[in-house]
């Protein structure tokens, strides 16, 4: 059975630092990976998927790294804004709906 | 549409009574997906929709608890004589497909129970 942890579970960092969120899943036969943030009270947002013949994706001031080998992913978030405070969330699909894990997430506060 | 639509984004029920929860998928998602999220909890599966195949509603945590999805479109969660513990957000996500696909959410319903 896949599980899915992420450290840690919240991070606080003054704002304009650099910062990395991890992901660790247990089985490396995956299809793919992806990170999302979660507001307060409200749906996912998908932030990027990496499939598993990837390395990383990148979109804007995110970076995320996928390693199947050791089970890791992170999510790189450069030059932190306080509109960055959310949690942010890994799912990891080993094959199709039934086998999507979701980490319980990391709670990302930045601070002004 | 452009997003995964929810509604309502708010619920709140009496204990006991029924409600329903809509879900307005991508257009051109064949997958459907209900999540429950309960407060500091992570995402439980609730049921899957395929297409026109059966659906999996393996994760459904009782017979109060229904869903329905015709063909590619709208799909409506029901869960009937409503219990405190059934308050959470109530997530729909769709994809193209379940393997490759990535997961696109609606905003989701929070429903309170008092």
């Amino acid at each position: 059975k896949q599980e899915v942890t992420q450290i840690p579970a919240a991070l606080s960092v003054p704002e304009g630092e650099n910062l990395v969120l991890n992901c660790s899943f247990t089985d490396s036969a995956i299809y793919n990976l992806q990170w999302f943030r979660q507001d307060p009270g409200k749906g996912l947002t998908s932030l990027l998927l990496i499939q598993s013949s990837q390395r990383e994706q990148t979109s804007g001031r995110l970076n995320a790294s996928l390693d199947k080998s050791s089970g890791r992913s992170t999510l790189y978030i450069a030059a932190s804004q306080p509109g960055d405070s959310a949690t942010y969330l890994c799912a990891v699909n080993s094959g199709g709906y039934q086998k999507v894990t979701f980490g319980i997430g990391t709670k990302l506060q930045v601070i002004p | 549409g452009a997003g995964v639509s929810q509604s309502p984004s708010n619920k709140v029920t009496e204990k006991g009574k029924d409600v329903e929860l809509r879900c307005d998928p991508i257009s051109g998602h064949t997958a459907l997906y209900w999540y429950r999220q309960r407060l500091g909890q992570g995402l439980e599966f609730l049921i899957y929709f395929q297409g026109n195949s059966a659906p999996d509603k393996s994760g459904l945590p009782s017979d109060r608890f229904s869903a329905e999805r015709t063909g590619e479109s709208v799909s409506t969660l029901t869960i009937q004589r409503t219990q405190q513990e059934d308050s959470a957000v109530y997530l729909c996500a769709s994809s193209l497909d379940s393997i490759t696909g990535g997961y696109t959410f609606g905003s989701g319903t929070r429903l309170t129970v008092v």
